[in-house]
């Protein structure tokens, strides 16, 4: 079947504005995970969701972040008021649970000017 | 938390030659240890990983070494070729976590 897939594949936004990200995960996969990758960096946690328990947040870098999943199935990563130091490749992964292997979508590129 | 350490940062090879990646963690619970490669533009795809109960795996021209004692595990590749050419990251999960902390990548040029 499908991998998962991510929408847009670039996003180029004004300071200041809100945006949207989407990720369509693997059917079936109860875990889904984003993650954030700057330029040269290395992949740094965001959030993730399991089932239907409440979501693991640690990793929101501020307010201005939030995610929802809806139907255990499509979440969208939102941040708002967007700075230039959100710029980055954002990526969301899902699995079928613990301790099995995470698969990556191809990412969203966002470029805040 | 879990912290991961990954080096070398760059590694160029010629093709033929074999690279050795290497990444240490922290958390003596950690139990589950995949590697990625990620190419341009794409996002990173496992490539192998290894669990706590083994001291090695191999598949083909990659194997992945686990020392839990040392707490650290490798990863080598074999007559690489340009096509190995990509970023590397290493993870590891702790036992009862979902969550893969990743060291920052490892950029691998195989030169022909």
């Amino acid at each position: 079947g499908a991998g998962v897939s991510q929408s847009p594949s670039n996003k180029v936004t004004e300071k200041g504005k809100d945006v949207e990200l989407r990720c369509d995960p693997i059917s079936g996969h109860t875990a889904l995970y984003w993650y954030r990758q700057s330029l040269g960096q290395g992949l740094e946690f965001l959030i993730y969701f399991q089932g239907n328990s409440a979501p693991d947040k640690s990793g929101l870098p501020s307010d201005r972040f939030s995610a929802e999943r809806t139907g255990g199935s499509v979440s969208t990563l939102t941040i708002q008021r967007t700075q230039q130091e959100d710029s980055a490749v954002y990526l969301c992964a899902s699995s079928f649970g613990r301790n099995t292997e995470a698969f990556f979508g191809q990412g969203t590129r966002l470029t805040v000017v | 938390g879990e912290n991961v350490e990954q080096h070398p940062s760059t590694l160029s090879v010629q093709e033929g030659d074999s690279a050795v990646i290497k990444c240490t963690y922290s958390d003596s619970a950690s139990n589950y240890f995949p590697w990625y490669k990620q190419e341009l533009g794409k996002g990173p795809q496992l490539i192998i990983d290894i669990r706590s109960n083994v001291g090695e795996k191999k598949d083909q021209r990659i194997a992945v070494t686990l020392n839990k004692t040392a707490k650290h595990f490798s990863l080598h590749i074999t007559e690489t070729q340009p096509e190995d050419s990509a970023v590397y990251f290493c993870a590891a999960i702790r036992g009862g976590s979902y969550i893969p902390t990743f060291g920052r990548g490892t950029s691998l040029i195989v030169h022909p």
